[in-house]
C-alpha cells in the first residue's frame, strides 16, 4: 500500500542533542513538508521542498534542518539550536508542485526533551 | 490576528445527531479548501477537498464553501462515535505555493 512512514513514532531526547526524524513516501509525490504541531495551534510549516535538491524554510525553520537527496526520503533534524523541540510532528506528500494538490500526512512523530 | 480561526471545541453532540463545524479566513486569495480529520496521536486524514465556493457531498460529509463571506463548513449527518476525532481545515491560495494554512483544529466528541 502506498503511504507515508514516519520514524520514530517515539523519541526522547536530552538537551543538547541533535535527532533526525524520517520521513519515506511511496506515492511518487514531488512535494513533501514538514509541520509542526502543538496543542490549541494549528500546523505550522518548517520546511517544505518541491523537488530533489531543493527545499525551503517555511514559518518556522529556525533550529531544523532538511534535506532532499532523493525523491522518497526528506528526513528532519532537530537541532540543539531549537529553543522548544517537544512537539508532534509531521510529514506530508503532495503530487504536484504546483501547490493545489491535497497533503496527504504520515502517522507523526512525538518528540519529547528530558 | 491568525490568517484561518477555528473554534477549538470540544463539540459534544449525541450519536446520530449533525455535527456543524466552520472556520473563517481573512485572505481573499484562499482557493482551494480542505478539511481533515485527526485522532488522537495520529497524522491528519484528508476529508474533503474544494476548490472555490459551492457545495461537495461525500457520504455523510457536506463541504460548504462561501467566499463572499471567507467562511467554510463541514457537516457530518448521522454522527457516530467513530467521527470523534478533531477537524481541522487548511486552505490554500493560488499565489503562494505550498503555504497551505491550517486552522487549529475542532475536537468533536460523539456520545453514545
Amino acid at each position: 500500500d502506498g503511504g507515508i512512514t514516519q520514524s520514530p513514532k517515539y523519541l526522547f531526547r536530552k538537551e543538547g542533542q541533535n535527532v533526525t526524524l524520517s520521513c519515506e513516501q511511496n506515492l511518487n509525490h514531488d512535494a513533501m513538508y514538514w509541520y509542526r504541531q502543538d496543542p490549541g495551534q494549528g500546523l505550522r510549516l518548517i520546511y517544505y521542498s518541491q523537488i530533489v535538491n531543493d527545499f525551503q524554510k517555511g514559518d518556522i525553520a529556525e533550529g531544523y534542518s532538511v534535506s532532499r537527496e532523493k525523491k522518497e526520503s526528506f528526513p528532519l533534524t532537530v537541532t540543539s539550536a531549537q529553543k522548544n523541540p517537544t512537539a508532534f510532528y509531521l510529514c506530508a506528500s503532495s503530487i504536484s508542485p504546483g501547490g493545489t494538490g491535497e497533503l496527504f500526512f504520515g502517522e507523526g512523530s512525538r518528540l519529547t526533551v528530558l | 490576528q491568525k490568517e484561518v480561526e477555528q473554534d477549538p471545541g470540544p463539540l459534544s453532540v449525541p450519536e446520530g445527531a449533525i455535527v456543524s463545524l466552520n472556520c473563517t479566513y481573512s485572505n481573499s486569495a484562499f482557493q482551494y479548501f480542505m478539511w481533515y480529520r485527526q485522532y488522537s496521536r495520529k497524522g491528519p486524514e484528508l476529508l474533503m477537498y474544494t476548490y472555490s465556493s459551492g457545495n461537495k457531498e461525500d457520504g455523510r460529509f457536506t463541504a460548504q464553501v462561501d467566499k463572499s463571506s471567507k467562511y467554510i463548513s463541514l457537516f457530518i449527518r448521522d454522527s457516530q462515535p467513530s467521527d470523534s476525532a478533531t477537524y481541522l481545515c487548511a486552505m490554500i491560495p493560488t499565489d503562494s505555493w505550498g503555504k497551505f494554512q491550517f486552522g487549529a483544529g475542532t475536537q468533536v466528541v460523539v456520545t453514545p
